[in-house]
């Protein structure tokens, strides 16, 4: 089946201590990207790569990384979370740039206090 | 990323009225993608319209791209309860690799 994975779903951390969430898909997608979600800010891009290896700021990249070393994989990492990054994160991929279809992964609810 | 403006924020029907979301953009757009998000769920793809005004139906969704390519509307007919959720536009601008989301549609259907 065709799909995207993230993990965890849900996270409850502290300030400070770093965390991955991981992604994955199946598809063969060359472009993969993170969103986060806030209530009335719709889906805001923070990351996007467009193959492994390649990877770009989107609107909001302050306080993520991210690295693509495989073409399935595509984490996010907060070296020190704080708790304005409490959200709900989603992973997405495409077969080529974001012009196409994205595939959403089921999203990672991520608190941090 | 462009801005891409969507409204309205909310809207209220009663089952069977009809509704309308519009997405518009102050620049012109290279694509526009629809997306439904059901509550608790994740965004999924609707449909994607890149012609200058091209109409496209899925049953009691139709999908309208602007002659300009500046605006785009979703509308459905006859709203059921099923049709509950958020809808998203969102487009990537000419040559670029990012995607831009609206701050979405949130339905209620009153049964």
């Amino acid at each position: 089946e065709a799909q995207v994975t993230q993990n965890p779903r849900y996270l409850i951390t502290v300030t400070g201590k770093k965390l991955t969430v991981t992604c994955s898909q199946n598809m063969n997608h060359e472009y993969m990207s993170w969103y986060r979600q806030d209530p009335g800010l719709g889906l805001r891009q923070i990351y996007y790569s467009m193959n492994v290896e390649v990877t770009d700021k989107g609107d909001v990249p302050e306080g993520y990384k991210v690295s693509r070393k495989e073409k399935r994989n595509f984490p996010l990492i907060l070296e020190s979370p704080s708790p304005n990054q409490t959200s709900l994160y989603f992973c997405a991929s495409s077969l080529e740039t974001g012009a196409y279809e994205q595939y959403f992964g089921p999203g990672t609810r991520l608190t941090v206090t | 990323g462009q801005q891409v403006m969507q409204i309205p924020q909310y809207q209220h029907v009663q089952e069977g009225e009809d509704f309308t979301t519009y997405c518009n953009s102050s620049t012109t757009l290279s694509n526009i993608q629809w997306y439904k998000q059901r509550p608790g769920g994740h965004p999924v793809f609707l449909i994607q319209l890149v012609k200058s005004g091209e109409v496209k139906k899925q049953k009691r969704l139709t999908f309208q791209f602007g002659e300009a390519k500046k605006n785009s509307s979703l509308h459905i007919t006859a709203t059921q309860t099923t049709d509950v959720g958020t809808y998203f536009c969102a487009s990537s601008g000419a040559g670029s690799y990012q995607l831009t989301f609206g701050k979405g549609t949130k339905l209620s259907v009153i049964p």
